[in-house]
């Protein structure tokens, strides 16, 4: 009964491969969203989609695309990966109300790329 | 200036004492704050919400909010070591996504 949960939980891949990450939630929320978290442990934003609908894309290189089949899946597929694109790759939904936005996080997918 | 902005420690206190953890943030137009904690190799977890100016208590936990200082705090009384972690400050304008600060680590000694 996991609320959000991604997959897989770790990948290990070499530069220039192209790769997806996964991502489900049983919450009914509207809103998923996609962060990174870098080696320093910041946790920035890089897509959102409310009800399949992409909502925010902040500056991410063309090489990552979202892609929202129905409102409880965002999956995320990187082409030609960099090793700069090694990170922690978390999944959250919310369901805003007002301005509330509380995030519930997936378990994070850790991507190695050699 | 970053949106968020938070000492990243590492922040060490004994066991049984306060640890006072600050964020302080650029938008004066944010309008919920929020604290998750992330254990190391952990998904962030929310620990406190706080919307208005003044203070908010859950158990060992108070958030303060000062919208004119644009200035969050989280204090943790009788701090345990499974305390220990990092905190993440975080705040939402209608909009956008939650934005985070790069987190303090907090150390609780035994």
């Amino acid at each position: 009964d996991t609320a959000v949960s991604q997959t897989p939980k770790y990948l290990v891949t070499q530069m220039g491969n192209d790769k997806s990450i996964k991502c489900e939630q049983n919450l009914g929320h509207d809103t998923m969203y996609w962060y990174k978290q870098d080696s320093k442990k910041f946790l920035k934003i890089m897509f959102s989609y409310n009800n399949k609908e992409l909502i925010i894309n902040e500056t991410v290189p063309n090489r990552f695309s979202p892609k929202s089949p129905d409102k409880a899946h965002l999956n995320l597929h990187i082409n030609s990966l960099e090793l700069g694109d090694s990170a922690v790759y978390f999944c959250a939904s919310s369901h805003p109300t007002a301005s509330n936005e509380k995030l519930f996080f997936g378990s994070g997918t850790q991507l190695s790329v050699l | 200036q970053k949106e968020v902005e938070q000492n990243s420690g590492p922040l060490s206190v004994p066991e049984g004492a306060i640890a006072s953890l600050n964020c302080t943030y650029s938008d004066r137009v944010s309008q919920s704050f929020f604290w998750y904690r992330q254990y190391s190799g952990k998904s962030p977890e929310l620990i406190m919400s706080i919307y208005s100016n003044g203070d908010k208590e859950d158990g060992r936990f108070t958030a303060q909010l000062n919208k004119a200082s644009q200035y969050v705090s989280l204090l943790i009384r009788d701090s345990q070591p499974s305390d220990s972690a990092t905190y993440l400050c975080a705040v939402n304008r209608a909009g956008t996504a939650l934005i985070f600060g790069k987190g303090t680590t907090l150390s609780v000694s035994s």
